[in-house]
């Protein structure tokens, strides 16, 4: 098994421009998570989906949109990047709520 | 408010010597509570997790963490820490609860000296 794959592992990104980063799993979870992560600051929820059609905002969603047409994929999409932006990105998996999360490997985007 | 709260951003241990890492929750519901690993450009792999039960849990790696209700701690330990166990760990807190994710502490970066 795969498991979680996250792509791509880096992206310089400019100002203003737009992106996708796209996470896949084949363990048939049904949630999924976008995180992301700053140095000293942890991990913080970007949004979040239960099952395919269904999404929900975490902690932190302002510039970023996601969609679930399938059990398998969970795409985050950012527009109009900001340096703001500039961070590690996470997508897990998980096959319920109070299971331990799947991880990826991360996407490391820099918006300059 | 829920959060997770790891009071100690670096240790470091010498290689041999015994090691724990603490944490502290607040949540409202009953937590599930975790323990992750992410060594340095690495994705966080799962150590161990507590649903119920045995308060004192063992992981993969040598490691065990006990929950301790009445403290509200959920603290890591291993007795004999390895030059390769140097990584940051992630204590995380959750419910089985649809709508609810993972909150995560900031983190505790561990160095092993020799």
């Amino acid at each position: 098994n795969a498991g979680v794959t996250q792509t791509p592992k880096f992206r310089i990104l400019k100002i203003g421009q737009s992106m996708t980063l796209q996470c896949a799993q084949d363990m048939n979870h049904n949630y999924m998570y976008w995180y992301r992560q700053d140095p000293g600051m942890g991990l913080k929820l970007i949004y979040y989906s239960v099952g395919a059609g269904i999404t929900d905002k975490g902690e932190v969603p302002n510039g970023y949109n996601v969609s679930r047409s399938t059990t398998e994929d969970f795409p985050l999409r950012l527009e109009l990047a900001a340096p703001s932006q500039t961070s590690v990105y996470f997508c897990a998996s998980s096959y319920t709520g109070g299971d331990g999360y799947t991880f990826g490997s991360g996407t490391r985007l820099t918006v300059v | 408010a829920q959060s997770v709260t790891q009071p100690d951003i670096h240790i470091t241990v010498s290689e041999g010597a015994s090691l724990e890492l603490r944490c502290n929750y607040s949540y409202g519901a009953t937590p599930y509570l975790f323990w992750y690993v992410q060594s340095p450009g690495q994705g966080l792999q799962l150590l161990l997790k507590y649903f119920s039960g045995d308060t004192l849990v063992q992981g993969i790696k040598g490691f065990e963490a006990e929950f301790k209700r009445s403290q509200s701690s959920f603290n890591l330990r291993k007795p004999s820490v390895h030059w390769s166990d140097a990584a940051e760990y992630f204590c995380a807190v959750g419910a089985d609860q649809a709508g609810t994710a993972l909150i995560f502490g900031k983190g505790t970066t561990l160095s092993v000296s020799s």
